[in-house]
């Protein structure tokens, strides 16, 4: 079965703090690895990441996949109470047997 | 404006009902899933399908089933429904032909009592 782990499970930090968000995976078939950001409703795309060792930017988020490993990392710079939210990410199949499986989150909570 | 779309937004249930969560989406996509998010146990799949006619398990299937009759819809039946089934719902669709992510209906609350 596909297993996804994330820690910290829980973060509170400073606002203009630097954090970084773990993301281990145990996926059969592994294809990609997505990260999401989920505040009060539906979760919402930030990443996807295929190869190994390219970082992926968005603003003050990046990300990058060690497929050797098998692991993942989200950062977020200079971080602002708009970051507060929970963080997931999920290890998807390959095309014929896609199955998307998430781990439990990070809850991340940035103080003014 | 093309998306997903889930209903009932929310609900409540009586124990032992049949319930069936809606799932629509206007993507062409062909990939559905299922997923119930609970406090503290993140999104758990409880059953996806890769293409119209075809569906498989996820980690939390019993109590639920799943039809995908063709590519736009993917309802969940909750064939007697207990409190423990209690959650959020998302249903989800992605392309893994085009490499996309996948995107989520905006959920449905769903409380047995």
């Amino acid at each position: 079965e596909d297993k996804v782990v994330q820690s910290p499970l829980s973060l509170v930090v400073h606002e203009g703090d630097t954090v970084t968000l773990n993301c281990s995976y145990e996926v059969t078939n592994f294809r990609s690895l997505l990260w999401y950001k989920q505040e009060k409703k539906a979760p919402t795309f930030l990443f996807m990441l295929t190869s190994s060792g390219i970082e992926k930017k968005s603003g003050r988020l990046s990300s990058i996949l060690d497929k050797k490993e098998l692991f993942s990392i989200l950062n977020i710079t200079a971080t602002q109470t708009g970051d507060s939210a929970v963080y997931l990410c999920a290890g998807l199949r390959f095309f014929g047997n896609e199955k998307l499986t998430f781990g439990t989150g990070t809850r991340l909570t940035i103080i003014p | 404006i093309a998306g997903i779309t889930q209903a009932p937004t929310s609900q409540i249930l009586a124990a032992g009902r049949r319930m069936t969560l809606r799932c629509t989406q206007d993507m062409r996509h062909n990939a559905m899933y299922w997923y119930r998010q609970d406090l503290g146990l993140g999104l758990r799949l409880i059953h996806y399908s890769n293409t119209a006619g075809t569906t498989g398990k996820g980690e939390v299937p019993d109590g639920y089933s799943v039809s995908r009759a063709n590519t736009d819809d993917f309802p969940l039946t909750l064939a007697s429904a207990v409190p423990s089934q209690t959650s959020v719902y998302f249903c989800a669709s992605s392309d893994s032909r085009y490499g996309t992510e996948a995107f989520f209906g905006q959920g449905t609350r769903l409380t047995v009592v």
